[in-house]
């Protein structure tokens, strides 16, 4: 099973702020596999960027995804107050399909 | 727009079986492969399994013995049944449409909430 480690836990930012997020995996994982998703308090998580890089419907462009092999960032151009939120790593690459513990963004 | 919908108890007893369905609207159930994922109260999420109309499956090792899916075509649903259930098993159960074009998961429900408890 692949182990997505995910750091920090918490990162205490504040509006207009960069942020920056790791998901590091305990095998590579081919970048196609790679997924982020964003969730709210009460409420299911929301696909972000999938294929590592790549934003989905929706999503704007102060989101973006970078990594390859075991090492994967998401990054948050410029914190707006409604991306306060946790922020979940996964892959697909090998069954079974596993998650991060999550990124808690804070105010 | 695909839509998915969540129901079954909220409540089950030590030892005996959850049971939950997902209603799919807007789209044939036919077409994707349909996942559960749990969260349990302040942890993270964790995958369960996926079922698709052709009866393939394919579980998570740490449940596979206690999970069952299915796919009922005529009603456009797909079910989870989690047998010999404790205390760790509470947690918001998520149903949830896999996006094969872009291998992740885009349309997830609501979420329903089971506790087990006596």
């Amino acid at each position: 099973e692949i182990v997505l480690t995910q750091s920090p836990g918490t990162l205490s930012l504040s509006p207009g702020e960069r942020a920056t997020l790791s998901c590091r995996a305990s095998q590579s994982v081919t970048s196609t596999h790679l997924v982020w998703y964003q969730q709210k308090p009460g409420q299911a998580p929301r696909l972000l960027i999938y294929g590592a890089s790549n934003r989905a419907t929706g999503i704007p462009d102060r989101f973006s995804g970078s990594g390859s092999g075991t090492d994967f960032t998401l990054t948050i151009s410029r914190l707006e107050p409604e991306d306060f939120a946790v922020y979940y790593c996964q892959q697909y690459g090998s069954s079974p399909l596993t998650f991060g513990g999550g990124t808690k963004v804070e105010i | 727009q695909v839509q998915l919908q969540e129901s079954g108890p909220g409540l089950v007893k030590p030892s005996e079986t959850l049971s939950l369905t997902c209603t799919v609207s807007g789209d044939s159930i036919s077409s994707y492969y349909w996942n559960w994922i749990r969260q349990p109260p302040g942890e993270g999420l964790e995958w369960i399994g996926y079922t698709h109309h052709s009866g393939s499956t394919n579980y998570n090792p740490s449940l596979k013995s206690r999970v069952t899916t299915s796919v009922d075509t005529s009603k456009n649903q797909f079910s989870l049944k989690l047998s010999s259930v404790t205390a760790a098993d509470t947690a918001v159960y998520y149903c949830a449409k896999w996006a094969g074009s872009l291998e992740a998961f885009d349309i997830w429900g609501r979420g329903t909430m089971v506790t087990v408890s006596s």
